[in-house]
């Protein structure tokens, strides 16, 4: 079946300017994750979804990041005011739900802010 | 802070023999441990994972072995493949706490 989709791919924008990155999770997967990886290093948490809440958005770095998942499946992360540190590949990944461990990630979305 | 720390950032293995990844993690509160491997362009995927009731957990060519009291786990490739050339990331989680936290990687060569 599909796996997880993130759209888009690559994205360059300017400081300051606004961005959305979307994520299709795996069909029937409850659960979805949003991490950024910066060069050298591992993912990092930044929120969770269960549903259509979010049960953990402890690693959210600020409020200029924000993400939403209104009907359950897909989600954005959504970034105002971006920065260069902002700079990173953002992975989203899905799992069948509370009591799996076991995440499926996506390609990711390589965010570049000039 | 990192409790996820994977110290070697790569590792060379000549093709039929065994690679041997380790990591360390310092919150003793972690109990479910993965490794995920990574090829350029993609994102990561499942490989193994272990329970910290076990101390070793095998699938194919790979097995990942736990020490508890040290915290540290290890995951062994035999025979290494040209193909297992990736990055591997350790990641571990706390229980009922979904999110991982993740090491930094090694990146695996291959040798013909």
């Amino acid at each position: 079946g599909a796996g997880v989709s993130q759209t888009p791919s690559n994205k360059v924008t300017e400081k300051g300017k606004y961005v959305e990155l979307r994520c299709d999770p795996i069909s029937g997967h409850t659960a979805l994750y949003w991490y950024r990886q910066s060069l050298g290093q591992g993912p990092e948490f930044l929120i969770y979804f269960q549903g259509t809440g979010a049960a953990d958005d402890s690693g959210l770095p600020n409020d200029r990041f924000f993400a939403v998942r209104p009907e359950g499946s897909v989600s954005t992360l959504k970034i105002q005011r971006t920065e260069r540190g902002d700079s990173a590949v953002y992975l989203c990944a899905s799992s069948l739900g509370s009591g799996s461990y076991e995440q499926y990630f996506g390609p990711g979305t390589r965010l570049t802010v000039t | 802070d990192q409790q996820v720390k994977q110290n070697s950032p790569s590792l060379s293995v000549q093709e039929g023999r065994i690679s041997i990844l380790n990591c360390d993690y310092t919150n003793s509160m972690f109990d479910y441990f993965l490794w995920y491997k990574k090829y350029p362009a993609e994102g990561p995927t499942f490989l193994i994972s272990i329970s910290s009731i076990k101390d070793k957990n095998e699938d194919g060519r790979f097995t990942v072995f736990l020490n508890k009291s040290a915290k540290h786990l290890s995951l062994h490739i035999v025979p290494s493949q040209p193909g297992d050339s990736a990055v591997y990331f350790c990641a571990a989680s706390r229980p009922n706490d979904y999110k991982l936290s993740f090491g930094a990687g090694t990146t695996v060569t291959v040798r013909a």
